[in-house]
């Protein structure tokens, strides 16, 4: 199975930072990368899909890039909804997930 | 769209259970489904998929052989019978919709437990 990192696991933001996470595959998954966010008690949202694509509804302080076995979420100006846990998964191969990010206000 | 699970509960090791996965608002019948679950605390974890029609399905390694996940189109259900059950699958277990790309989980139900314990 392909194995995720992620990094940091967790960071302290204020509003108003911007913030990357890391997520790096154990062989090349070229696109086949996708972000999640997930705030407590509920079920995890679709960010961003194929490295770099960012959904249709998703605020565009948001974005991925990234491809092969390096990848990095950005969040731009972070806001209080944002404050959460964010997750890669790869799809290259049988799916499987990083570790995640926890993302909490300094 | 919306996926509601059901079936989660208390099982002693060993014994068995089966997950049930409600879809409504989209059709059905023409997107791989997946389960996905998270012990307390920790982070998310593939466990099994099944194409559109259920002739193909996949599993995580620390479930194969021990659960099935099947679909009825007819009543837009996903189910995941589970098998011989340890501590270790307990877990709140999510049902997803793959939509835009391959295994992107575009839609999500809101989870349902299941503690494994004597």
């Amino acid at each position: 199975d392909i194995q995720m990192t992620q990094s940091p696991s967790s960071l302290s933001a204020s509003v108003g930072d911007s913030v990357t996470i890391t997520c790096r595959a154990s062989q090349s998954i070229r696109s086949f990368l996708n972000w999640y966010q997930q705030k407590v008690g509920e079920a995890p949202k679709l960010l961003i899909h194929s490295a770099s694509s960012v959904l249709s509804g998703v605020p565009s302080r948001v974005s991925g890039s990234g491809s092969g076995t390096d990848f990095t979420l950005t969040i731009s100006s972070l806001q209080p909804e944002d404050f959460a846990t964010y997750y890669c998964q790869q799809t290259f191969s049988t799916p499987t997930f990083g570790p995640g990010t926890k993302v909490d206000i300094k | 769209v919306q996926l509601a699970e059901s079936g989660g509960g208390v099982v002693q090791p060993g014994g068995s259970l089966r997950l049930s996965c409600k879809v409504s608002g989209i059709n059905f019948s023409i997107y791989w489904m997946h389960w996905v679950r998270q012990a307390p605390g920790k982070g998310l974890v593939w466990v099994s998929h099944i194409n559109s029609d259920g002739s193909t399905t996949g599993y995580a390694d620390s479930v194969k052989g021990r659960f099935t996940i099947s679909r009825d189109n007819a009543k837009n259900t996903l189910f995941l019978q589970m098998n011989s059950l340890r501590p270790e699958d307990t877990a709140v277990y999510y049902c997803a919709l793959e939509k835009i790309t391959v295994s992107s989980l575009d839609y999500w139900g809101q989870g349902t437990l299941l503690a494994v314990s004597s």
